[in-house]
């Protein structure tokens, strides 16, 4: 199966600090990506669709000027999280998908945490 | 949109088989069913979909009823590393943002060796 990787695993920082996410499609090219967001013991929760070339579209109550999406290729897209806070910190997963009637192929997720 | 309806867990034996059920009676013509699971700590991975028909593959077997309004996940011989949340979910791949994946809380499967 296709493989989508996700980078940072893991990254813990303070309060107010910027954190970028990369998620990338390692063998196939993605014509969507997404951005889904998990806190514990709840499922995952859409936060934005991100095609290569145009603006993410947002989930409503995903606040656009703080989750900054930049999809600069059909196999990379990055989630930024600006001046993040405690409430941030959650487990973020991303998609990507090859075709509309295809599956999803998710990344690993990474671990957020906001000190 | 249409929503679907799994139990909140499941237990199964080892090596015996499992049959997750799903509930979708609003289903529309054009909503293909998709079956995810996430093991702990994970990234969901996708098991399965279908439209109409049963689909088979190497991980499991997909029963859809006939008048589409459910189905059934069936994994033929469970293992420990079955042990999961799966998610049954509708999408509509030409519906635009409504065909986007939406996870509900799915069905947490305990595997007893």
């Amino acid at each position: 199966g296709a493989v989508v990787s996700q980078h940072p695993s893991r990254v813990i920082c303070k309060s107010g600090t910027s954190v970028k996410i990369e998620c990338r499609s390692l063998d196939f090219q993605a014509t969507t990506m997404f951005w889904y967001r998990q806190f514990p013991k709840q499922s995952l929760m859409l936060m934005a669709t991100s095609n290569e070339g145009s603006k993410a579209t947002y989930e409503q109550g995903v606040e656009k000027d703080k989750f900054l999406i930049n999809h600069a290729s059909l196999t990379l897209s990055t989630l930024t999280v600006t001046s993040a806070h405690p409430e941030d910190s959650s487990f973020y997963i991303c998609s990507a998908e090859k075709g509309v009637t295809d599956e999803q192929f998710f990344g690993p997720g990474t671990r957020l945490t906001v000190l | 949109d249409a929503k679907t309806t799994q139990p909140n867990s499941m237990e199964s034996n080892e090596e015996e088989p499992v049959h997750l059920p799903c509930n979708h009676s609003t289903i529309s013509g054009t909503d293909y069913i998709h079956w995810y699971r996430q093991l702990p700590s994970q990234g969901p991975e996708y098991v399965i979909h279908g439209l109409t028909s049963n689909v088979n593959n190497r991980m499991a077997s997909l029963a859809i009823a006939e008048d589409r309004k459910s189905s059934t996940l069936i994994l033929h011989r469970a293992t420990l590393r079955d042990a999961a949340v799966y998610y049954c979910i509708l999408r509509d791949p030409y519906g635009g943002s409504q065909g986007n994946l939406i996870f509900g809380k799915g069905t947490k499967l305990s595997v007893k060796p």
